[in-house]
């Protein structure tokens, strides 16, 4: 099973700002999926990272919002830009345990408060 | 509308008090419903995975199992440790770990 690291662990932004949240995998993985967990709400798919092409963004959110990066096969970033209270959120990092199993592993998550 | 529907969405036990969690869904093609636990400040751990109407899981203290319309997640004589909350999800026909549909879970607390 993966090992999924995420930094920050927890944040307090001011509305405007950006922030960047980064996601490392103890091993290769082809892709790296990025959720967000809003407070009595469903995990919700923001977007798939594929290292080598761009983003595939899930219908509600844009990548001007959440820029993705994924320089290699075991790192990926996502930026939440222009921050407002709406985004106070959890942020996760996961990956797949075998291509098409839909058992997925998680990182710690991102715990973001926008004042 | 693919939905996946939890409840209840709090339950509080004594420990040793049996009971079950629900998730029932509606979706155009199954191809697999998941059981996930998720413990505060932490990200969903998996437990199970379960492809057709029938099929059973167990995992110490926890069975999960499916029919065509919803899946229970049993717990029998749980203890405190097992509070935590339980999301179950499915992933439809055609679709890859980016097709799964979460529901918004169950929190369930088990008191000493």
């Amino acid at each position: 099973s993966a090992v999924i690291s995420q930094k920050p662990s927890r944040d307090i932004c001011q509305r405007g700002t950006s922030l960047t949240i980064q996601c490392q995998v103890d091993s290769q993985v082809t892709m790296m999926f990025w959720y967000r967990q809003q407070p009595g709400q469903s995990l919700t798919l923001i977007a798939t990272a594929n290292q080598g092409s761009e983003a595939t963004y899930e219908s509600g959110f844009v990548i001007d919002k959440f820029p993705i990066s994924r320089p290699n096969l075991t790192f990926s970033t996502l930026t939440v830009s222009n921050m407002s209270p709406e985004d106070s959120s959890i942020y996760l990092c996961s990956v797949e345990e075998g291509f098409g199993t839909g058992e997925l592993f998680f990182g710690e998550g991102s715990r973001l408060t926008v004042l | 509308e693919d939905q996946v529907t939890q409840s209840p969405e709090a339950l509080r036990l004594q420990e040793g008090e049996s009971s079950s969690l629900n998730c029932s869904y509606t979706v155009s093609g199954l191809r697999g419903l998941f059981w996930y636990r998720q413990d505060p400040g932490k990200g969903p751990e998996f437990l199970f995975t379960l492809y057709s109407a029938g099929e059973e899981k167990e995992k110490e203290r926890l069975k999960a199992t499916l029919t065509k319309k919803e899946s229970f997640l049993h717990i029998t004589a749980p203890k405190p440790e097992d509070s935590a909350t339980y999301l179950c999800a499915v992933q439809l026909t055609g679709g890859g770990a980016d097709g799964l549909t979460f529901g918004k879970g169950t929190h369930l607390i088990i008191q000493p």
